[in-house]
């Protein structure tokens, strides 16, 4: 099955800096890679997602890129803000999610004042 | 109101008690999910069920079972609770082509 490999476990950045997540993959054939963000006490919520036919995908300050090749994708948050604090999550699907989603371990981000 | 509820939102139990977990859905979605979180393991999917009728194991199945009662509920079952069931359960929805998954905001339990 999948496997879903993702760093650092904890970031802490200052306000106003950029933050990076990274992730690989193990299943050549796993063509949907979402990003979710875990606030306390809630359940995780999709930020952005991005398909295998895709190399980057933008909204406001968040991107993510996907390498195929190297079965890794990335998440990149710019000018950090304090809500930006929470948990994330990286996922992958060889169908879409249908079938449901192999979840990485997490990254905790902080935003330092 | 909440698209996606669930019911407790705590538990405590004791091993060996039967426990059920409820999730209830208002998006008209058709697909369900059951997912649990550990501290620093992610989330993993336990069963997840297409419609009424289509019920499929997830990665770790053993010692749940679910049930679909209708298009909007999808309750998770844990026949025999033991210690090491303790953890954070989400259910989640996904309509038909979609891919995003709603998350609902989660049932802590504790079995003691």
């Amino acid at each position: 099955g999948e496997n879903v490999e993702q760093h650092p476990s904890t970031l802490s950045v200052q306000e106003g800096d950029s933050a990076v997540i990274k992730c690989t993959y193990s299943d050549s054939a796993s063509n949907y890679f979402p990003w979710y963000k875990q606030e306390l006490g809630k359940g995780p919520q999709l930020i952005i997602d991005i398909r295998s036919n895709v190399g980057e995908k933008k909204d406001q300050r968040i991107a993510v890129t996907l390498n195929k090749t190297a079965k890794h994708f990335s998440l990149h948050i710019t000018e950090t803000q304090p809500e930006d604090s929470a948990v994330y999550f990286c996922a992958a699907s060889n169908g879409g999610g249908a079938d449901g989603l192999t979840f990485g371990k997490g990254t905790h981000l902080i935003i330092q004042p | 109101d909440a698209d996606v509820t669930q019911t407790p939102r705590n538990r405590i139990t004791k091993t060996g008690k039967r426990i059920m977990l409820e999730c209830s859905q208002t998006k008209g979605h058709d697909r369900m999910y059951w997912y649990r979180q550990d501290p620093g393991l992610g989330l993993r999917l336990i069963y997840y069920s297409f419609d009424v009728k289509d019920i499929n194991k997830g990665e770790i199945s053993d010692g749940y079972s679910v049930s679909r009662q209708a298009q909007a509920k999808f309750s998770l079952s844990l026949e025999s609770a033991i210690p090491n069931q303790t953890a954070l359960y989400f259910c989640a929805t996904s309509g038909p082509g979609a891919n995003e998954q709603f998350f609902g905001p989660g049932t802590r339990l504790t079995v003691l």
